[in-house]
C-alpha cells in the first residue's frame, strides 16, 4: 500500500486563524479524501478531493470553511479557515486506488489540531 | 438511512482470551465492509475487508470477520488477544463501484478495546 504523509502531525492554533494541512502520497492514486474525527467520535467524510477540479463536499461542510486543493495525483491540501474551538479534531487524509469501492481506502496518521 | 452501529463502546478482555467486536449496518444495497484499527496517536490501519465470496475473511494480526447478510452484521473476532491489540476498532461500509457515492465510507462509532494482563 501507499505511504501517506500528512503535515503537520499536530498543531495548536489561535481562534480566527487558518491552517493548511498537506497530504502527500508516494504513488499516484485515483481518489483522495479528507475526514474529520472529533474528540471521542468516529470519522466523518468532509470532502472528496478531485484532481483538476473543485472538491465534492459532504452535507454540512462548505468550501469557504474547508477549501481543498488537489493539483496532481499525489498531493492534496485541506485548509481549516477561521478556526474556532469546535474545529479541534483529528483531520485525516485517505486515498483510494483504481476503481474505488473495489479497493479499500488507506489512511495517513492524521493531523491533530487544537484551537485555543 | 445508511448507518453503521457498533453496540459496544468499550470492551475489556484478559490477555489470551477470545474477542468478538460487533458491527451491524443499514445500507440500501450490499456494501463493501471493512474493519480498521486505530492505535493511540496513529491513523487508521486496515485489518480486513469483505467484497464478495467466502463470508469468513481473514485479516492481519490474526483477526477474522464473518459477513452475515441475514443479520446485516460483520463481526470481528480473534481467538487469543494480545496486549498489543489494545486500540480503537472501527467498522466501516462503502458502496460498490458505479455508485454515485463511490468512495464514501460510513464509519461506526468505534469500540475501544482494553486488554488486561
Amino acid at each position: 500500500s501507499a505511504v501517506i504523509s500528512q503535515k503537520p502531525s499536530r498543531d495548536i492554533c489561535q481562534r480566527g486563524t487558518s491552517l493548511t494541512i498537506q497530504c502527500q502520497v508516494d504513488s499516484q492514486v485515483t481518489m483522495m479524501f479528507w475526514y474529520r474525527q472529533q474528540p471521542g467520535q468516529s470519522l466523518t467524510l468532509i470532502a472528496t478531493a478531485n484532481q483538476g477540479s473543485e472538491a465534492t463536499y459532504e452535507s454540512g461542510f462548505v468550501i469557504d470553511k474547508f477549501p481543498i486543493s488537489r493539483p496532481n495525483l499525489t498531493f492534496s491540501t485541506l485548509t481549516v479557515s477561521n478556526m474556532s474551538p469546535e474545529d479541534s479534531s483529528i483531520y485525516l487524509c485517505s486515498v483510494g486506488y483504481g476503481e474505488v469501492g473495489n479497493q479499500p481506502q488507506h489512511f495517513g496518521d492524521g493531523t491533530r489540531l487544537s484551537i485555543l | 438511512a445508511q448507518s453503521v452501529t457498533q453496540p459496544d463502546i468499550h470492551i475489556t478482555v484478559s490477555e489470551g482470551a477470545s474477542l468478538e467486536l460487533r458491527c451491524n449496518y443499514s445500507y440500501g444495497a450490499t456494501p463493501y465492509l471493512f474493519w480498521y484499527v486505530q492505535s493511540p496517536g496513529q491513523g487508521l490501519q486496515l485489518l480486513l475487508k469483505y467484497f464478495s465470496g467466502d463470508t469468513l475473511v481473514q485479516g492481519i494480526k490474526g483477526f477474522e470477520a464473518e459477513f452475515k447478510r441475514s443479520q446485516s452484521s460483520f463481526n470481528l473476532r480473534k481467538p487469543s488477544v494480545h496486549w498489543s491489540d489494545a486500540a480503537e476498532y472501527f467498522c466501516a461500509v462503502g458502496p460498490r463501484p458505479g455508485s454515485s457515492n463511490t468512495g464514501k465510507l460510513i464509519f461506526g462509532q468505534g469500540t475501544t478495546l482494553q486488554v488486561k494482563p
